[in-house]
Formats: structure tokens, sequence, C-alpha cells
């Protein structure tokens, strides 16, 4: 059964931390994506790759980066992370019949 | 610039109801639209993609409808029951990217 895999389902840091957030596909897809998602405001991209090593950004990318070492994995990075990136975060890698989402990170950050 | 719009933003119904769920969009320059259900806490999970050189899908009690022309997409659920309570989202394909509305928050009533 194909899947997508977050690493963390629940995850809390504090402001200021670095947090990592990972994200595997068994697929061989091209492209991967993270989307955060917030009520009242839907989900929204931060970033996406579409090949090992590229990357672009998304809507939403400030205060993010992403790395894409291994096309199986596309890790996103909160460089200094601030209470208003309280969020579920979701990773999907694109097919021919659409993005297939992993279950989701919600990240709290105090 | 691309935006997906869905109303309402919340239904009740009672059980064994036929509903009919809307999505908008702005840009007729789509590649497909994709239907999703979300379940509290979870990822996204596919239900239907329409190309865009389709007019609708059916799969089960869900029919999908696209007109292009017009930026409209309906998705209609037959025989409603308690399962079907979830969130419902449709999204657009644009090249790499996947736009998707706010979602409709459905609640079937035993």
């Amino acid at each position: 059964d194909v899947k997508v895999t977050q690493s963390s389902r629940y995850l809390v840091k504090r402001t200021g931390e670095k947090v990592f957030l990972e994200c595997v596909q068994d697929m061989d897809h091209e492209n991967m994506f993270w989307y955060r998602q917030d009520p009242g405001l839907g989900l929204r991209l931060i970033y996406f790759s579409y090949d090992v090593k590229m990357k672009e950004k998304g809507d939403i990318p400030e205060g993010y980066s992403v790395s894409r070492e291994k096309k199986e994995r596309f890790s996103l990075i909160l460089e200094s992370a601030s209470t208003n990136q309280t969020s579920m975060y979701l990773c999907a890698s694109s097919s021919s019949v659409g993005p297939i989402f992993g279950p989701g990170t919600r990240l709290t950050v105090l | 610039k691309q935006e997906v719009t869905q109303i309402p933003a919340a239904l009740s119904v009672p059980e064994g109801e036929n509903l009919v769920l809307n999505c908008s969009f702005t840009d007729s320059a789509i590649y497909n639209l994709q239907w999703f259900r979300q379940d509290p806490g979870k990822g996204l999970t596919s239900l239907l993609l329409i190309q865009s050189s389709q007019r609708e899908q059916t799969s089960g009690r869900l029919n999908a409808s696209l007109d292009k022309s017009s930026g409209r997409s309906t998705l209609y659920i037959a025989a409603s029951q308690p399962g079907d309570s979830a969130t419902y989202l449709c999204a657009v394909r644009m090249a790499y990217k996947y736009i998707f509305g706010t979602g409709t928050r459905l609640k079937v009533l035993a």
C-alpha cells in the first residue's frame, strides 16, 4: 500500500528552536509539497520540490526552508520557531491521480 | 492569481438527504480539479479527480461535475450517512501547484 509518512503526529517546541519536519514517500514520485493548514485559511503552500535538490517557494515561504537530498525524503525546516508557526503541517507527494497526503504533524510553538 | 472558494463553509443535514457542495475558481486554465475528504486531525483523502477535458466523475454515492468555462464544480452526495461527516475540500491544479479551497464542514445527523 503506497504511503506518505511524516515523522511526528504531534510536536511541541519552544520559541527560537530549530525544528525539522520530515516527510517520506515510497512511490518514487518526482513532486513533493509542504502545506500548512489553519482554520479559516485552508491549505497554504509553503514550498514544493519537483526533483532532488530542486525547490520552489510557495505562497508563504517566510520563516521556512526545505531540503531534498534524496527523492523519497522532503524536509521542512523552521529556522527559528515562532508562535505564529503553530499549525497543522501536511506533506504530500504527487502522482498522476493527484497529491497523496501524509497524516499531518500538529506543531505547537510555546 | 487563482482563488478557490467553497460555499457553504458548514452544513448540517439529516441522514438520508441528498446534498450538493459547491466549489468555484477564478482562473479557468486548470489541469484538473480534485475533491478530498478530511477527517478531524487527519490528512486528506482523495475522492474524485476530474481532468479539465471531462465534465463529471462518479464513485459510488459521489458524483462530481466540472464546468470549466464558468469556474464551477459541484460534489453531489446521494443518501447521506453519518459516516460522511467530515470536511470536504476541492483543489485545482495549476502546473506543479495545487490550490485548495477552505472546505465545507459537513455533519450528517443520525
